[in-house]
């Protein structure tokens, strides 16, 4: 099925070890982000890429990385996870004229 | 002050009432986008809008350029519309800004 693919689902980290949260779509589309949902809040973006080889910050990227080798796939890397970085991510990606396309989510807990 | 505010936060309905949401916004826009999100669940795109008006099934979606305003508009609303409904609005930039969602719960 067309889509955006993330994963893993659920995962729980421990303070300090780092993970990649994996994203995929097979749409062709140039631009994807990736956000993160807290209680209370709306979705904020952490970083985006509107290309293969392009990225740049949103609103909350300390303690994230990503990188975009393909046009497919854009993961985003936790360094040294922490407490605050509980929360549900989503991945989207947007062809523009097009609207967004989510992924399912990923519920990290850091404890 | 939020660059998008949804009202109401939360919403009761009766099965088969009209519901309206209503999102302002504070700056320019290329599109704005209804998003539904149900309990636990993922987010599915509902509208893109850049002027005037969009339906799908009972879903309606208006926007007011001019007036920096959208609604979102059920007809004949079912326990099953029962989300969390989220607007959000997108810059020249492709990167979206998003309200803090109303919580619709349709009761039989």
């Amino acid at each position: 099925n067309a889509g955006v693919t993330q994963t893993p689902k659920f995962q729980v980290l421990k303070t300090g070890q780092s993970m990649t949260l994996q994203c995929a779509q097979d749409m062709n589309h140039e631009y994807m982000s990736w956000y993160r949902q807290d209680p209370g809040m709306g979705l904020r973006l952490i970083h985006y890429s509107v290309g293969a080889g392009i990225t740049d910050q949103g609103e909350v990227p300390n303690g994230y990385n990503v990188s975009r080798s393909t046009t497919e796939d854009f993961p985003l890397r936790l360094l040294s996870a922490a407490p605050s970085q509980t929360s549900v991510y989503f991945c989207a990606s947007s062809s523009g004229a097009g609207g967004y396309t989510f992924g399912s989510g990923t519920r990290l807990t850091v404890v | 002050k939020n660059e998008v505010e949804q009202s109401p936060q939360n919403l009761t309905a009766q099965e088969g009432e009209f519901i309206t949401i209503n999102c302002s916004y504070s700056v320019g826009i290329s599109a704005l986008h209804w998003l539904q999100q149900h309990p636990g669940g993922g987010i599915v795109s509902l509208f893109m809008l850049s002027s005037g008006k969009k339906k799908h099934g009972r879903l309606i979606a208006t926007i007011n350029i001019q007036e920096k305003h959208s609604s979102l508009h059920i007809t004949a609303s079912h326990p099953r519309d029962s989300a969390v409904y989220i607007c959000a609005v997108e810059g020249a930039t492709n990167k979206l800004i998003f309200g803090t969602g109303t919580l619709l719960a349709v009761q039989p």
